[in-house]
C-alpha cells in the first residue's frame, strides 16, 4: 500500500534554532518527492522537489535530503524565523500514475 | 511554476444553497486539475480529478452529484457544492499539474455553511 508518514506531528522551537522534519514513504514506483509549506488558510507552496538520483536539495534556509534506498526524506530548517511557522507537507508521486500521496504534515510553531 | 488562482477566497452560505468555486490556471493550459478538501488540522484529501472536456474522476466516498465539477476550458475548472450542509464546511484547494510529477496549488477557498 502506498503511504507517506511524517513525524513529528507537531513541533515547537525557539526562533533562531534549527529543526528537522521526517518523511517516510512506501510509494512505488517512485517518481519524486516534494516538500510543501502551507501557511494557515493558504494553499501549499513548493519548497523542494527531489528525484530518485538526488540526495540533497536546498532552497535558502531549507535543505531536503532523500535516501531512496531506505525511502526516507528529511527537511532541515536552519536558523528558524517566526515566519517559518506553518505546516510542512511531504508529497510523493508515483511514476506514470498521475497520482500524488500526501503525508499528514508537521505543524511547526516558531516562538520568539 | 504555474500560477493558480481561486475565487472566492472565502464564502459563507446558508444550509441548502449551492456554492460555486472557480479555479483558474493563469499561465498554463491545464488538461487536468485536481480538487482537494482540507479539514482543520488535517492534510489535503483528494476529492476528484477534473479533466478538460470530459467527466471528472471522483475518489472513493466523494459524491459526484453533490460536488459537481466542470472543466470547460484549459484554464478554468469549477467545483459546485450543491445543497450545502454545515459538514461541508472546509477548505477547498485546487491544483494544476503541468506534468505527471508536478503540482501547483491555488490559494484555497474557505467555505462556511451556516
Amino acid at each position: 500500500k502506498n503511504q507517506v508518514e511524517q513525524s513529528p506531528q507537531s513541533l515547537i522551537i525557539l526562533e533562531g534554532k534549527n529543526c528537522t522534519l521526517q518523511c517516510n514513504y512506501t510509494v512505488s514506483p517512485f517518481s519524486n518527492l516534494r516538500w510543501y509549506k502551507q501557511d494557515t488558510g493558504r494553499g501549499p507552496v513548493s519548497l523542494t522537489i527531489m528525484t530518485f538520483s538526488e540526495n540533497t536539495k536546498s532552497n535558502g534556509r531549507y535543505t531536503a535530503t532523500l535516501d531512496a534506498d531506505t525511502k526516507q526524506s528529511s527537511l532541515h530548517i536552519t536558523a528558524s524565523q517566526l515566519s517559518d511557522s506553518a505546516s510542512y507537507i511531504c508529497v510523493v508521486s508515483a511514476i506514470n500514475f498521475n497520482k500524488f500521496y500526501f503525508g499528514s504534515g508537521t505543524k511547526l510553531n516558531v516562538k520568539p | 511554476g504555474a500560477v493558480v488562482s481561486q475565487h472566492p477566497s472565502r464564502v459563507i452560505c446558508k444550509s441548502g444553497t449551492s456554492v460555486k468555486i472557480e479555479c483558474r490556471s493563469l499561465d498554463f493550459q491545464a488538461t487536468t486539475m485536481f480538487w482537494y478538501r482540507q479539514f482543520p488540522k488535517q492534510s489535503l484529501m483528494l476529492m476528484a480529478t477534473s479533466n478538460e472536456g470530459s467527466k471528472a474522476t471522483y475518489e472513493q466516498g466523494v459524491e459526484k452529484d453533490k460536488f459537481l465539477i466542470n472543466h470547460a476550458s484549459l484554464t478554468l475548472s469549477t467545483l459546485t457544492v450543491t445543497s450545502a450542509h454545515p459538514e461541508d464546511s472546509s477548505f477547498y484547494i485546487c491544483s494544476v499539474g503541468p506534468g505527471t510529477d508536478t503540482q501547483y496549488f491555488g490559494p484555497g477557498t474557505r467555505l462556511t455553511v451556516l
